[in-house]
């Protein structure tokens, strides 16, 4: 069974505090991907990873900045936590055959919801 | 103007309804279209999926799109409890990296 796993299911910080939140997958997909999820808004992508190493900005990535050194490994960075990245976290991947092209299907994981104070 | 626009709801309706949940895209260039669908508490799952305009059946679940008029739905025929989650629809190029999503529409379905 597939899978995508999020370390953090909740966090609380406080403004300021340097935040990590982790995902791993198994599936031995090339694309993974960093959306943030607010009523109303829908998810709205961060950050996403083509290949190791690899990074591109999404639509929101004020604040935030991404580690991938490992082909299953994506790390969302807050550097300074402020109150208005409170909010669930999701991280996704998908199986793509080269730089950005993706099968279309995202697998999640069950979310990371922070709370910043 | 919002990439997609759905309407966040939320639907309540008595089990055995037909529900129909829709969404409007602005840009033609999107050729893939799904629905996924998420409980509280868990990530999306993907639903249902298709490239084409007209309809695509799977079980009790049928999504339909419109190309000419840039409309999305997915109808849910004899609803369940085990319905009730929010529905999310989504859009995509082939070949290309990015989703865009729209807000969810969460559905009540009760017993």
């Amino acid at each position: 069974d597939v899978k995508v796993t999020q370390s953090s299911r909740y966090l609380v910080k406080r403004t300021g505090e340097k935040v990590f939140l982790e995902c791993v997958q198994d599936m031995d997909h090339e694309n993974m991907f960093w959306y943030r999820q607010d009523p109303g808004l829908g998810l709205r992508l961060i950050y996403f990873s083509y290949d190791v190493k690899m990074k591109e900005k999404g639509d929101i990535p004020e604040g935030y900045s991404v580690s991938r050194e490992k082909k299953e490994r994506f790390s969302l960075i807050l550097e300074s936590a402020s109150t208005n990245q409170t909010s669930m976290y999701l991280c996704a991947s998908t199986a793509g055959t080269s730089k950005g092209t993706n099968t279309g299907e995202l697998f999640f994981g069950e979310g990371s919801r922070l709370t910043v104070l | 103007q919002k990439e997609v626009e759905q309407d966040p709801g939320p639907l309540s309706v008595p089990e055995g309804a037909i529900v129909s949940l829709n969404c409007t895209y602005s840009n033609s260039a999107f050729q893939y279209f799904m629905w996924y669908r998420q409980y509280s508490r868990k990530g999306p799952e993907l639903l249902m999926y298709t490239y084409s305009s007209g309809n695509k059946e799977d079980g009790r679940f049928t999504a339909q799109v419109d190309k000419s008029s840039k409309y999305i739905s997915l109808f849910i025929r004899d609803s369940q409890p085990s319905d009730s989650a929010t529905y999310l629809c989504a859009i995509a190029t082939l070949g290309g990296f990015k989703t865009i999503f729209g807000a969810g529409t969460r559905l009540f379905v009760k017993a």
